[in-house]
């Protein structure tokens, strides 16, 4: 079994551009978590996906973020007129569904996006 | 509402001292606690997590952290620090149920001395 895939590793992108980016889960893995990390900080949650449960998107910044999941396999999120303070790096993680016993979250490599 | 504060953004050790990395946590709720590792250009890997059951877990690599609920703290520790330990370390607390997104520390960087 592969772990938490993303791609691409590393975007560079000019401010006002529109980004995408990828992240495939654990096969089997309901839930899918994103996290942002800037520079030096921790990781903010930004949105939550279980099944096909409406998602959890009380962690995006702006209306500038959205994601999106298709069923329980692959999630885009996209930044829209990305800003210079929307350089991180972006990560995914999946975990078994939320209610379960063994609960863990599993991390992918993460995209580091600059924005210029 | 949930946070955790991690004290030392850096900590230095000479190998083969303790290594004991500090964290506080605030949760309204019983909370999951746990303790992730980033080492340098790769991803997150868990080091243990608290789940309300025995108060003192042991993780992996020799780690363990111990659940102080008087204190609101789960500060991690290793008896004697290796050279591979250094890496960057993340408390994290999350809700024991329903949405489960973790609120992260802001990091401490563990430096190992040779």
């Amino acid at each position: 079994g592969a772990g938490v895939s993303q791609s691409p590793s590393n975007k560079v992108t000019e401010k006002g551009k529109d980004v995408e980016l990828r992240c495939d889960p654990i096969s089997g893995h309901t839930a899918l978590y994103w996290y942002r990390q800037r520079l030096g900080q921790g990781l903010e949650f930004l949105i939550y996906f279980q099944g096909n449960s409406a998602p959890d998107k009380s962690g995006l910044p702006s209306d500038r973020f959205s994601a999106e999941r298709t069923g329980e396999s692959v999630s885009t999120l996209t930044i829209q007129r990305t800003q210079q303070e929307d350089s991180a790096v972006y990560l995914c993680a999946s975990s078994l569904p939320a209610g379960g016993l063994s609960y863990e979250q599993y991390f992918g490599p993460g995209t580091r996006l600059t924005v210029t | 509402a949930q946070s955790v504060t991690q004290l030392g953004s850096h900590v230095s050790v000479s190998e083969g001292a303790l290594v004991l990395l500090r964290c506080n946590y605030s949760s309204s709720v019983p909370p999951y606690l746990f303790w992730y590792v980033q080492y340098p250009n790769q991803g997150l890997q868990l080091l243990l997590k608290y789940t309300s059951a025995a108060t003192l877990v042991k993780g992996i690599n020799g780690f363990e952290a111990e659940f102080k609920k008087s204190e609101t703290s789960f500060h991690l520790t290793k008896p004697s620090a290796h050279m591979s330990d250094a890496a960057e370390y993340f408390c994290a607390v999350s809700r024991p149920t329903g949405r489960r997104a973790l609120t992260f520390g802001s990091g401490t960087r563990l430096q190992v001395q040779p």
